[in-house]
């Protein structure tokens, strides 16, 4: 079984700043079957990137994914005040098909 | 734009069994391509995948839930369900039922419902 893990658990940054995520796979993930989801408060969590590295409809160019094999990243460029959540990083392809992180929070400094 | 609801109780008394059933508006379940799935969240924590299944009835459980878990659809009713038995407080959660889509060559979760949930107490 992949576990993921994500770091930091949470950062705290300021509207404006840059914002970089990391997940990491206890092994190889295939194929950069790695996508990232955000979360709000009250909220079902939203497709940011898929393919490791690729945007979903309607998500702002702020939001990049990169990485491959174990290590993957999360970078927000400049963050908005909507951007101060919770973000997952999800594997698809070993037991147990679909695995998620723990999440990291973006909160404001 | 495709829409998933989640309905069902909200409270489940221990050694009972959960169901609940996701309702897909504006698009068919039939259609193909995609693996209808349930998703629960405990409170404050990260997300636990269940299981999932595609319309033509084949169905895939996360190992350790499997003994107690099956997924059925409905697509007379543009309807999937998820049955778990013998639930504890443990099971205590959100429950989402979510699309998985096939985007370059991996599946990853496009759509979801708002989540509904359940508690296990008697």
């Amino acid at each position: 079984e992949i576990v993921l893990t994500q770091s930091p658990g949470t950062l705290s940054l300021s509207p404006g700043e840059r914002a970089t995520l990391s997940c990491r796979a206890s092994q190889s993930v295939s194929g950069s079957y790695l996508a990232w989801y955000q979360q709000k408060p009250g909220q079902a969590p939203r497709l940011l990137i898929y393919g490791a590295s690729s945007r979903a409809t309607g998500i702002p160019d702020r939001f990049s994914g990169s990485g491959s094999g174990t290590d993957f990243t999360l970078t927000i460029s400049r963050l908005e005040p909507e951007d101060f959540a919770v973000y997952y990083c999800q594997q698809y392809g070993s037991s147990p098909l679909f695995t998620f992180g723990p999440g990291t929070k973006v909160d404001i400094k | 734009q495709v829409q998933l609801q989640e309905s069902g109780p909200g409270l489940v008394k221990p050694s009972q069994t959960l169901s609940l059933t996701c309702s897909v508006s504006g698009g068919s379940i039939s259609s193909g391509g995609y693996y209808w799935s349930w998703i629960r969240q405990h409170p404050g924590k990260g997300l636990e995948f269940i299981g999932y299944i595609y319309y033509s009835g084949s169905t895939y459980y996360n190992p350790s839930l499997k003994s107690r878990v099956t997924v059925s659809v409905d697509t007379s009713k543009n309807q999937f369900s998820l049955r778990l038995s013998s639930v504890t407080a443990a099971d205590s959660a959100l429950y989402y039922c979510a699309r998985a889509a096939y985007v370059s060559g991996s599946y990853a979760f496009d759509c979801w419902g708002q989540g509904t949930l359940v508690t296990v107490s008697s």
